[in-house]
């Protein structure tokens, strides 16, 4: 199947500071990719699909001025944590379908994750 | 951001014996469902799948239900192995909702030898 990427797969950071994760798919272009956010012993909660070429939308609930994203190419999609704080300690988690179609479910394929500390 | 007390739902099992994951789902407009593995620390892993247009799928070792009546979705796992241990989520969508998926609060499956 097809492979989605993330770096880092894990990041230790200052309260206060940002963090850029990546997600790429590494053999599909992929028009739409989808971020995910995981506490732990919970399920995933979506927080934003990125488009590329236009802005992403955010779920409800979730600040778009405080996770920033930005959907580069066809193949790279970034999350910045911006002004991290403990709270934002997750598990981070991408995904992208095989396809751009909006009208029909296309397979999605994940990253490995994510883990976010912040001190 | 860890919510204390909560905890997943656990089925342990005898390697050996089938397993039987059950997921609600709450949107009636659903229309396509996957069952997800996540090993810890990974993301999650697509088993199988399922259209509203059908009540039953089966895979290698893996069986899905749907009921859409009830709302209901299981998974079977025969024979289970203790590669099998993981956390398994439903999740849903449906045509026309750009491919997001909506995922189940998850079921912890621990084989014991």
């Amino acid at each position: 199947g097809a492979v989605v990427s993330q770096h880092p797969s894990w990041v230790i950071c200052k309260s206060g500071t940002s963090v850029k994760i990546e997600c790429r798919s590494l053999d599909f272009q992929a028009t739409t990719m989808f971020w995910y956010r995981q506490f732990p012993k919970q399920s995933l909660m979506l927080m934003a699909t990125s488009n590329e070429g236009s802005k992403a939308t955010y779920e409800q609930g979730v600040e778009k001025d405080k996770f920033l994203i930005n959907h580069a190419s066809l193949t790279l999609s970034t999350l910045t944590v911006t002004s991290a704080h403990p709270e934002d300690s997750s598990f981070y988690i991408c995904s992208a379908p095989t396809s751009g179609s909006r009208l029909t479910y296309n397979e999605q394929f994940f990253g490995p994750g994510t883990r976010l500390t912040v001190l | 951001g860890e919510s204390v007390g909560l905890h997943l739902p656990t089925l342990s099992v005898q390697e050996g014996d089938n397993s039987i994951i059950n997921c609600a789902y709450s949107n009636s407009a659903s229309d396509y469902f996957i069952w997800y593995k996540q090993e810890s620390g990974k993301g999650p892993q697509f088993i199988i799948d399922i259209r509203s247009n059908m009540d039953k799928r089966q895979g290698q070792r893996v069986t899905v239900l749907l009921n859409k009546t009830v709302k209901h979705l299981s998974l079977q796992i025969a024979a289970t192995q203790p590669g099998d241990s993981a956390v398994y989520f439903c999740a849903e969508s449906f045509t026309g909702g750009g491919n997001k998926l909506t995922f189940g609060t998850g079921t912890q499956l621990k084989v014991e030898l």
